[in-house]
């Protein structure tokens, strides 16, 4: 069974700090991994998608990473800013369960001004 | 561009009444769609996802039920909602397995 964990759970910076979130998975045999932002009591907006033959993807200011062979992804986040703060979530897409989404519990950024 | 829709926003419902939430989705056609669960504190739980009209598949047994009468719509039902269905329900939509998820921007369902 896919389990992905992210830690950690919550994360505290000043603004224009850079920084790294994490999310590892269990099993690597992985379609994808998909990174996502969600605000509070809103529906979670994709940031990045990285298929399993990727090493890394890049939106702006974010740089997401795969490591397949470890389990590792990481999401970094250029200078950081107030707008920046949000719970980020990683999921993992795999075959055999590949018709739903493995999620991370996420980690709920706070920058502060 | 495709968007997908969700409603109502908010809802709350007694005990015992019976539930409908619809998601819809525009710009695209034979989406993979998908019910999650977000309890508080908690990761997000799928509940059915759909390949296609009629077609359902269940992740976890339990109080609702999903149909999908066409194409782009997908209704999440339940005939008696208990306290325990409470929570944050999420849309999704995506073309196939390798491709970028979307989601809609939720539900957020108060049994009392």
């Amino acid at each position: 069974k896919q389990e992905v964990t992210q830690i950690p759970a919550a994360l505290s910076v000043p603004e224009g700090e850079n920084l790294v979130l994490n999310c590892s998975f269990t099993d690597s045999a992985i379609y994808n991994l998909q990174w996502f932002r969600q605000d509070p009591g809103k529906g979670l907006t994709s940031l990045l998608l990285i298929q399993s033959s990727q090493r890394e993807q890049t939106s702006g200011r974010l740089n997401a990473s795969l490591d397949k062979s470890s389990g590792r992804s990481t999401l970094y986040i250029a200078a950081s800013q107030p707008g920046d703060s949000a719970t980020y979530l990683c999921a993992v897409s795999k075959p055999g369960s590949a018709r739903q989404l493995t999620f991370g519990s996420g980690t709920q950024l706070t920058v502060l001004p | 561009s495709q968007t997908i829709h969700q409603w109502p926003a908010t809802l709350v419902q007694p005990v015992g009444s019976p539930l409908s939430l619809e998601c819809t989705v525009e710009g695209t056609s034979n989406p993979n769609l998908y019910w999650y669960r977000q309890a508080a504190g908690r990761g997000l739980q799928l509940l059915f996802y759909s390949v296609g009209i009629g077609q359902i598949s269940s992740e976890v047994p339990q109080n609702l039920s999903a149909s999908r009468p066409q194409d782009r719509q997908f209704i999440l039902s339940s005939k008696k909602l208990l306290l325990s269905d409470s929570g944050f329900y999420l849309c999704a939509w995506r073309w196939g397995l390798n491709t970028e998820a979307f989601f809609g921007q939720g539900t957020r369902l108060t049994v009392v």
